[in-house]
C-alpha cells in the first residue's frame, strides 16, 4: 500500500527566509502523483503545487517549489521568502490509482508558523 | 466560476442523531470525492463519485455511512446515528478528469462534533 510521511508536526520560519518541509512516500507504482496542500486556518484546502513521476525538472510555482528526489522517495516543499500569510497546516498527498479510480493518499501535516 | 461549497461549516450534534453533510462541486466536474480527518490523524479518503456512480466507497467506514450524488452534481454524505469517534472534518473534492496529474480542488470542509 501508498504511504505519505511527514516528520515534522511543527516547524518555525522567520519572516522573508526559506524553509523546507518534509515529504517522503511508499510506493511501488512506476506512475505517481505528488501534490502539497495548505490549509489555512480558515480550513480550506489550497492546492500549491504538483509533481508528476516522470517529470524530469523540479515542480515550481511562484514561490512554492517541490524539491523531488525520486531514488530516495522524498517530495520536500520548499517555500522562500515566507510570509506571515504562510502560517498554516501543510500535507503532502500522493495520488493512488486503484482499479479505475484515483484517490488521494495524505501526510499527517506539518503546521509551520512564520515568525515576524 | 465557484469552487467547491460545503453545507454546513459547522455542526454539533448529539450522539445517536442523524446529521446530512451536503457539497456542490465545481460545475462540469465529473468527479467527487469526500475525505475525513479526524482531529490529530491523516486525511482519509471515505469514497469517489463518477458522476452519480459510485467508483470506490472502500473507504466508508461503517454501514452508519450514507453517501448519494442523484443526477450526478451534488452529494450528501449522511451519518446515522452518529457516534463520538465521527467527530471531525469532512471535506468534499471535485476533480475534472481522471488523470493522474489533475489536482483536485477541495472545499472548505464541515467540522461535525459529536457530543
Amino acid at each position: 500500500a501508498q504511504k505519505i510521511t511527514q516528520t515534522q508536526p511543527g516547524m518555525f520560519v522567520q519572516e522573508k527566509e526559506a524553509v523546507t518541509l518534509d515529504c517522503t512516500y511508499d510506493t511501488s507504482d512506476q506512475s505517481y502523483g505528488l501534490f502539497w496542500y495548505k490549509q489555512p486556518s480558515s480550513g480550506e484546502m489550497i492546492f500549491l503545487i504538483y509533481q508528476g513521476s516522470y517529470d524530469e525538472q523540479n515542480a515550481t510555482e511562484g514561490r512554492y517549489s517541490l524539491n523531488f528526489q525520486k531514488a530516495r522517495k522524498s517530495a520536500n516543499l520548499v517555500i522562500s521568502a515566507s510570509q506571515l500569510g504562510d502560517s498554516a497546516m501543510y500535507f503532502c498527498a500522493m495520488r493512488e490509482r486503484v482499479d479505475s479510480s484515483y484517490k488521494l493518499i495524505f501526510g499527517s501535516g506539518t503546521r509551520l508558523l512564520v515568525r515576524p | 466560476e465557484a469552487g467547491v461549497t460545503q453545507f454546513p461549516s459547522h455542526s454539533v450534534i448529539e450522539k445517536g442523531q442523524t446529521v446530512t453533510l451536503r457539497c456542490d462541486p465545481i460545475s462540469g466536474h465529473d468527479n467527487l470525492y469526500w475525505y475525513r480527518r479526524v482531529m490529530g490523524k491523516e486525511i482519509k479518503f471515505l469514497l469517489h463519485f463518477v458522476k452519480e456512480s459510485k467508483q470506490d466507497e472502500s473507504g466508508m467506514p461503517n454501514n452508519r455511512f450514507l453517501a448519494e450524488r442523484t443526477g450526478g452534481t451534488y452529494s450528501t454524505l449522511k451519518v446515522q446515528p452518529a457516534e463520538l469517534e465521527d467527530s471531525g472534518v469532512y471535506f468534499c473534492a471535485s476533480s475534472q478528469t481522471r488523470v493522474v496529474n489533475t489536482e483536485a480542488f477541495f472545499g472548505q470542509g464541515t467540522r461535525l462534533t459529536v457530543v
